[in-house]
């Protein structure tokens, strides 16, 4: 079965510091796995995506996860936090069957 | 409380025709969000409802692709000559709308479309 846990569900950091959400999946077979972002009154953004190619994946602004198999974990960093990343952010795996099975969102506040 | 439902959970139709997705947010939801997702790929946003504003359509893949909502409730999508490429699971997601801060969404379990 699969199912993915994000760790927090809020998250408060200072702008310019680094970012960490983290996520850990469970899948039976080898999973395709998914950062979202959502800002407030906008659809889903796709930030990366992790299909069994390269295990660090580098996503749009600044943010890159790391797909770890033996800690079965995909978090998602960035180096230095802009006020602009403050929104709500999806941890979200795919089976083979394309079901996909969502974290239930960190909220990620930042402070100026 | 009832979470957001779709229907049919899995549709099979061939090339050419037309379907209906019909989903039901949850109630007092006045956002409402459909996305695309094909075998492999992520979320893809199709369409935005919120209250009586003007949809935000900018997603549409194509003029095949249209979408309705009754006020604050039921929402259909439809899909026109369908192609082949039209094949993916497309998922409802609703909200409570609130202006400024973060809108959680909420969303359905999806339809499950194949084109033959």
């Amino acid at each position: 079965a699969q199912s993915v846990t994000q760790l927090d569900s809020h998250v408060s950091v200072s702008e310019g510091t680094p970012v960490l959400l983290r996520c850990n999946y469970s899948s039976s077979y080898s999973p395709s796995l998914f950062w979202y972002v959502q800002h407030p009154n906008k659809g889903l953004q796709l930030l990366l995506k992790y299909t069994s190619a390269a295990t660090l994946v580098k996503g749009i602004n600044g943010f890159e996860a790391e797909f770890k198999k033996s800690e079965t974990s995909f978090h998602l960093t960035k180096p230095s936090a802009h006020m602009s990343d403050a929104a709500e952010y999806f941890c979200v795996v795919s089976d083979q069957g394309n079901n996909l099975f969502f974290g239930t969102g960190t909220r990620l506040t930042v402070i100026p | 409380g009832a979470g957001v439902s779709q229907s049919p959970s899995n549709k099979v139709t061939e090339k050419g025709k037309d379907v209906e997705l019909r989903c039901d947010p949850i109630s007092g939801h006045t956002a409402l969000y459909w996305y695309r997702q094909r075998l492999g790929q992520g979320l893809e946003f199709l369409i935005y409802f919120q209250g009586n504003s003007a949809p935000d359509k900018s997603g549409l893949p194509s003029d095949r692709f249209s979408a309705e909502r009754t006020g604050e409730s039921v929402s259909t999508l439809t899909i026109q000559r369908t192609q082949q490429e039209d094949s993916a699971v497309y998922l409802c997601a609703s909200s409570l709308g609130s202006s400024g801060g973060i809108d959680t969404q909420y969303f359905g379990p999806g339809t499950r479309l194949t084109v033959l």
